[in-house]
């Protein structure tokens, strides 16, 4: 069966410093894989989506950026991290074709201070 | 571009009732899927149902089910003799008939199950 998996489960980071939030599916092979941010009390809004490796799409103007270094890995990053990154992000992948749908990480809780 | 709006932030029922919750969106597409997501306080994305578009039949899931309303653009989810577990937020999602298979989250409804 296939599995998502998404790492640290939480994260508190200074202002300014780096991000790496890693993600990895097993099970599957060529998975369209995607990063969403959720702030507090609020619903899901997709920052990148990938359907295949080197292939990355984004979906909003931000300082984050995402790599798919490889088939089932995805990785949402940030050279210099602010205070609006807060959030809880979620990775989630699909097995593609337009009908299928998306499965989810456990999410990572970030905190900026 | 595609819109979905739930526009019950929050909602309560008493155990063993029956609640439903209300999405509608907005496309011009003819061919999409619709989707109802729990995220429970764990913060877990679990899917709970889902409805092609080109079915007239309602989906079920136990005692999930949906009212697939495509000319109104409606899509309400029934939870039916609620369980205290069923406390949690709930999305509704649409995705497009295309090759990146995005999904498209209302902002959610929170939904507290009552002892």
């Amino acid at each position: 069966s296939q599995t998502i998996h998404q790492w640290p489960a939480t994260l508190v980071q200074p202002v300014g410093s780096p991000l790496s939030l890693e993600c990895t599916v097993e099970g599957t092979s060529n998975p369209n894989l995607y990063w969403y941010r959720q702030a507090a009390g609020r619903g899901l809004q997709l920052l990148f989506y990938s359907v295949g490796i080197g292939q990355i799409s984004s979906e909003v103007p931000q300082n984050l950026s995402a790599s798919r270094p490889q088939d089932r890995q995805f990785i949402l990053s940030s050279k210099k991290l602010l205070l609006s990154d807060s959030g809880f992000y979620l990775c989630a992948w699909n097995s593609g074709g337009g009908t299928q749908p998306q499965h989810f990480g456990d999410g990572t809780r970030l905190s900026i201070l | 571009a595609q819109t979905v709006t739930q526009s019950q932030p929050e909602m309560s029922v008493q155990e063993a009732e029956t609640v439903t919750l209300s999405c509608t969106y907005d496309t011009s597409e003819n061919n999409y899927y619709l989707f109802w997501y729990k995220q429970p306080p764990s913060r877990q994305m679990i899917l709970v149902i889902r409805q092609e578009a080109y079915k007239q039949q309602n989906a079920t899931e136990n005692r999930f089910s949906v009212n697939f309303q495509k000319a109104a653009k409606s899509f309400s989810l029934k939870i039916s003799d609620s369980q205290l577990g069923d406390t949690a937020m709930y999305f509704c999602a649409f995705m497009k008939h295309d090759n990146t298979d995005k999904l498209i989250f209302g902002t959610g409804t929170r939904l507290q199950v009552f002892p």
